[in-house]
């Protein structure tokens, strides 16, 4: 059981360059997140998808896209990087988002550097 | 819009004293409440959530409590240990929602 999982580790863009990271949980979750965390700011929740085939924006959308490939997979996508995108990224799952809510799950993240 | 605040941002305390971590948040009508603990480096682990419906919840040395009226939590840590430094971390979803806005979390120290 590995949990959540996320890829790359680690990776440097230049500007304008795009990549997807991502994500993977093996804890037959409904809900999966994204996030963004910079110093001094905390994390920001940047796409959510509240069960497979749904994805809705969060707080900081701009300059991202996401895809629920299917329960498993949630892959965030940079069309054309920037350095203001230079952050730590997370993934998070959870069973369900209705009723009370669940517990969130975290990945390791991928640190993001663009030039 | 929900805004959480930390304080302190940072602590430094000797092994085996109690302490409590502050959470506030604007908006008290959340579904619930949940605490992280972060480690340099790593990703975020759950400590506890506490529903709308509950006053506190406990897990062995841990313990939160949740104010909605007052807009407050605190994480209350018993007999402090080496191993509980860390970042700790609150988080409160946007009125109706499950968008979660965390706080910048609170750096703890114990020291030995």
């Amino acid at each position: 059981n590995a949990g959540v999982t996320q890829t790359p580790k680690f990776q440097v863009l230049k500007t304008g360059q795009s990549m997807t990271l991502q994500c993977a949980q093996d804890m037959n979750h409904n809900s999966m997140y994204w996030y963004r965390q910079d110093p001094g700011m905390g994390l920001r929740l940047i796409y959510y998808s509240a069960s497979e085939g749904t994805t809705d924006k969060g707080e900081v959308p701009n300059g991202y896209n996401v895809s629920r490939l299917n329960k498993r997979e949630f892959s965030l996508r940079l069309e054309s990087a920037a350095p203001s995108q230079t952050s730590v990224y997370f993934c998070a799952s959870s069973y369900r988002l209705g009723g009370g809510g669940d517990t969130q799950y975290f990945g390791p993240g991928t640190r993001l550097t663009v030039l | 819009k929900q805004e959480v605040t930390q304080i302190p941002a940072a602590l430094s305390v000797p092994e085996g004293e109690n302490l409590v971590l502050n959470c506030s948040f604007t908006d008290s009508a959340i579904y619930n409440l949940q605490w992280f603990r972060q480690d340099p480096g790593k990703g975020l682990t759950s400590l506890l959530l506490i529903q709308s419906s509950q006053r506190e919840q406990t897990s062995g040395r841990l313990n939160a409590s949740l104010d909605k009226s007052s807009g407050r939590s605190t994480l209350y840590i018993a007999a402090s240990q080496p191993g509980d430094s860390a970042t700790y971390l609150c988080a409160a979803p946007t009125s109706g929602t499950y968008k979660y806005i965390f706080g910048t979390g609170t750096r703890l120290k114990v020291l030995a």
